[in-house]
């Protein structure tokens, strides 16, 4: 079992709509989350982080968290085709002094005008 | 502020040759981590440097190494290439260690081929 799991894709949906991209990890310890998106032939960057059960909102991005489930998600309202990427989720995983980010392979979202 | 810098950004190696990437973090910043990233296995660990001392490893053999210098700048290593090591190899900085944050700055990246 892979560390963090996201499913791959692409996902596709029609601009205006409500993308889901989701993300499970396996280590029940981890206690930071977070998203990045990696437009094609650029370097990650991060877009969302989330610590806490529930959800956090930014703009038209919202993250949520459940870790009794050891689930995380993101959710873009309104879409665009400028959201069309790679997004990828990430956890900290390990003790306090040996934590490192542990990235899914991503999934890849297509926006369509 | 000026951002990550990765050098060479392409390089072409053969088989059992080295290869030394370089990454120059944003000013101020003591964590400098090392990610590879291919096709198939997506974007994976390799190692993080933090006030000159590696802090954790991912699951690389060997071949792969690393250090960082007194102002925080850092170098990876790797030894008898092998076509498999073909990839984009990101490095990321950021203010605390990879324990504590998971905000990095990544640079654009190095692109190894190894013919």
């Amino acid at each position: 079992q892979k560390e963090v799991e996201q499913n791959s894709g692409p996902l596709s949906v029609p601009e205006g709509a409500i993308a889901s991209l989701n993300c499970t990890y396996s280590d029940r310890g981890s206690q930071s989350f977070f998203w990045y998106r990696q437009y094609s032939g650029k370097s990650p960057e991060l877009i969302m982080f989330i610590y806490s059960n529930g959800d956090k909102e930014d703009g038209r991005f919202t993250a949520q968290l459940n870790k009794a489930s050891q689930y995380v998600s993101l959710l873009i309202r309104d879409s665009q085709p400028s959201d069309s990427a790679t997004y990828l989720c990430a956890v900290i995983s390990g003790s306090s002094n040996t934590g490192k980010l542990i990235f899914g392979q991503g999934t890849t979202l297509q926006v369509k005008p | 502020k000026a951002g990550v810098t990765q050098t060479p950004r392409y390089l072409i190696k053969t088989r059992g040759q080295q290869v030394t990437l370089s990454c120059s973090p944003i000013s101020g910043h003591r964590s400098v981590s090392w990610y590879q990233q291919t096709p198939g296995q997506g974007l994976q660990f390799l190692f993080e440097y933090f006030s000159e001392t590696q802090r954790n490893k991912g699951n690389f053999p060997g071949r792969f190494s690393g250090r960082q210098f007194s102002n925080s700048r850092s170098e990876m290593n790797v030894s008898t290439l092998e076509l498999g090591d073909s990839a984009l190899y990101l490095c990321a900085s950021s203010l605390q260690a990879l324990a504590d944050t998971g905000e990095l700055f990544f640079g654009e990246g190095s692109r190894l081929t190894v013919l």
